[in-house]
């Protein structure tokens, strides 16, 4: 299995500032996953975070909105930049297990007022 | 499209209740998730599947390849597991696997 802890758990900000979430895994993966939960609805996929590449980014997320860091195989940051309150959300990372399995962060609840 | 979909969206149960939560996918997969995510907002893996049935304790998972369908089923509810469950299916697309496709949830509450 794998532990996942990520900072902060939550955090309120203002509109037009950025907030920096960080995710740490007790043991080293290749692919770490950043979700985004808007209120009500399910899990979307932001990106995907390789060690030692840059991160690729689903359908509606860019880079200048959402950049991603991958310094090494246990940790990643995702920034959301410029906040607006569509941004109030849920952010979540994840990893694979062996197998497949699943695994997540306790998640960062961001409020943008 | 390749949709999740859960039912029902929300379910008040009194506790020792038998509680089941669907959820249907519309072309094949590689394997089904059930998570549990609480009110903090952290998520649980509960089951993966790829066929059959799984048991966890109080907690069944079944899975109908032809139909696209499972169900997860909680035996002797308790207010403990009031909780949001979520349904997840990674697709296989010509024989590469996708990325994770999450249903909307199931808030689940178990009153004593």
């Amino acid at each position: 299995s794998a532990v996942i802890s990520q900072k902060p758990s939550r955090d309120i900000c203002q509109r037009g500032t950025s907030l920096t979430i960080q995710c740490q895994v007790d043991s080293q993966v290749t692919m770490m996953f950043w979700y985004r939960q808007q209120p009500g609805q399910s899990l979307t996929l932001i990106a995907t975070a390789n060690q030692g590449s840059e991160a690729t980014y689903e359908s509606g997320f860019v880079i200048d909105k959402f950049p991603i860091s991958r310094p090494n195989l246990t940790f990643s940051t995702l920034t959301v930049s410029n906040m607006s309150p569509e941004d109030s959300s849920i952010y979540l990372c994840s990893v694979d297990g062996r197998g497949n399995e699943q695994f997540f962060g306790p998640g960062t609840r961001l409020t943008v007022l | 499209k390749n949709e999740v979909e859960q039912s029902p969206q929300n379910l008040t149960a009194q506790e020792g209740e038998f509680i089941t939560i669907n959820c249907s996918y519309s072309v094949g997969i590689s394997a089904l998730h059930w998570l549990q995510q609480h009110p903090g907002g952290g998520i649980v893996s509960l089951f993966m599947l790829s066929s059959g049935k799984k048991k966890h304790g109080r907690l069944i998972a079944t899975i109908n390849i032809q139909e696209k369908h499972s169900s997860l089923h909680i035996t002797a509810s308790h207010p403990r597991d009031s909780a949001v469950y979520i349904c997840a299916v990674r697709y296989n697309y010509g024989g590469s696997q996708g990325n994770l496709i999450f249903g909307k949830g199931t808030k689940l509450s178990v009153k004593p």
